[in-house]
């Protein structure tokens, strides 16, 4: 039962335009979502991060969209630079028990920007 | 401030033996998540660690596998009696608290021949 899933595999961009990665989730409850991007054979690193109280929130070339009603967000990289080529990875946060969360992470969207 | 440290990185294990993998959290984190990915696929959730206690490990295949994060030294991930499907990348993620930004170390790349 796969709660996060990320439908695309795979995105490819041209340089300078806009990517923008999909990600959609069946829990209303999740309230705290995340993206990560991954290199090959590194560990994934933080991105961008937003709560359910917001809609967007903004970091230089990186904007995540968060709406509740569909539950779905996405993550648009503008303008698109080679280096973003990477898998990136939605998560969102899950309530273990009151107080204490764990991750629940996408598949992953493969994203390879065209110079 | 070093980040999250695993080891080793890479792990050869024949059928049969067993495979300890090594986590060190970043400096003041007392939260430990793995993870594994599979060839192709995603980062499946194994086990949430604090010092001395397991959280969750709702992710964790019944027999085999294993993990503590004892008051001192690195959360130790263990799986005996590797069997091929085993083979995989694992990650160790911490975290300062519970729901904040998880941190991942570089992972260990487990092949079991």
């Amino acid at each position: 039962d796969q709660q996060v899933k990320q439908n695309s595999p795979s995105l490819s961009v041209q340089e300078g335009r806009i990517s923008i990665l999909n990600c959609d989730y069946t829990n209303s409850m999740f309230d705290y979502f995340l993206w990560y991007k991954k290199y090959p054979a590194e560990g994934p690193t933080f991105l961008i991060s937003i709560s359910s109280i917001k809609d967007k929130n903004e970091d230089g070339r990186f904007t995540v969209f968060l709406n509740k009603s569909a539950k779905h967000l996405s993550l648009h990289i503008v303008p698109s630079q080679p280096g973003d080529s990477a898998v990136y990875f939605c998560a969102a946060s899950a309530e273990i028990t009151s107080g204490t969360y764990k991750y629940i992470f996408g598949t992953g969207t493969r994203l390879k920007v065209l110079a | 401030n070093a980040g999250v440290m695993q080891n080793p990185r890479h792990l050869v294990r024949r059928r049969g033996q067993e495979a300890r993998l090594r986590c060190s959290p970043m400096k003041g984190h007392s939260h430990v998540y793995w993870y594994r990915q599979l060839p192709e696929e995603g980062l499946k959730f194994m086990v949430y660690l604090q010092k001395e206690n397991i959280i969750d490990e709702s992710g964790m295949p019944k027999e085999r596998f294993s993990a503590e994060f004892p008051k001192e030294g690195p959360s130790i991930l263990r799986i005996q009696q590797v069997v091929r499907g085993d083979s995989a990348a694992y990650f160790c993620a911490s975290s300062l608290q519970t729901g904040y930004e998880q941190y991942f170390g570089p992972g260990t790349r487990l092949t079991v021949t």
